[in-house]
């Protein structure tokens, strides 16, 4: 069962450049969210879906875009990369939506970006 | 708005000791309330959850009640292990769009 996988696990950027982080669930799941986990912060909400064609802001949308053209695929993307990006991202899955507690919400691994 | 504040740590404990960390919130409505765990180099993963009032979760040894009075949802063990260092975020599912609230996260280590 492969979940959710996020690629790429490491990644150092320097300032200005772009990079676009992978995420992609075989759940068949219509939510998936974005979160980067900053050090003694917890988990802040980027963007997120509700399915295909569906995205919108959460906490923290500046210097992010995201699309959604498949169910199972959620790419987020930095167009320019900045120090305050620095960070461990994580993408997230669930069916029903991961508030309603009715089922388990999905992370994956992680990505670990570093921008000099 | 919906908000979670968790016990900071870290925490650190030998082997068998008992483990308590403290979880509060601010929700409007009737949430659900998780605990997550984090593994050193890993994802997030769901150790127990409560969905009403009175609830208890319970996993691995872990348990934690839903505390409506006091909005609180603590994490007890009652013998810790060494597999157990991680570290542990308590979340609050919002019920618009199905997101989670996080707390800090705490860092828990136990040693032999």
């Amino acid at each position: 069962n492969a979940g959710v996988t996020q690629t790429p696990k490491f990644r150092i950027l320097k300032i200005g450049q772009s990079m676009t982080l992978q995420c992609a669930q075989d759940m068949n799941h219509n939510y998936m969210y974005w979160y980067r986990q900053d050090p003694g912060m917890g988990l802040k909400l980027i963007y997120y879906s509700v399915g295909a064609g569906i995205t919108d802001k959460g906490e923290v949308p500046n210097g992010y875009n995201v699309s959604r053209s498949t169910t199972e695929d959620f790419p987020l993307r930095l167009e320019l990369a900045a120090p305050s990006q620095t960070s461990v991202y994580f993408c997230a899955s669930h069916k029903d939506g991961a508030g309603t507690g009715n089922t388990e919400a999905f992370f994956g691994q992680g990505t670990r970006l570093t921008v000099v | 708005g919906n908000s979670v504040t968790q016990m900071e740590g870290p925490v650190t404990l030998s082997e068998e000791a008992f483990l308590t960390i403290n979880c509060t919130y601010t929700a409007t409505g009737y949430p659900s309330l998780f605990w997550y765990v984090q593994y050193p180099g890993e994802g997030l993963q769901l150790l127990l959850k409560a969905t009403k009032a009175d609830d208890k979760g319970s996993n691995k040894g872990f348990e934690a009640t839903y505390r409506k009075e006091t909005t609180s949802f603590h994490l007890e063990k009652g013998s810790v292990q060494v597999s157990d260092s991680a570290v542990y975020f308590c979340a609050l599912g919002g019920s618009t769009l199905g997101r989670l609230y996080f707390g800090r996260g705490t860092q828990l280590t136990v040693w032999p």
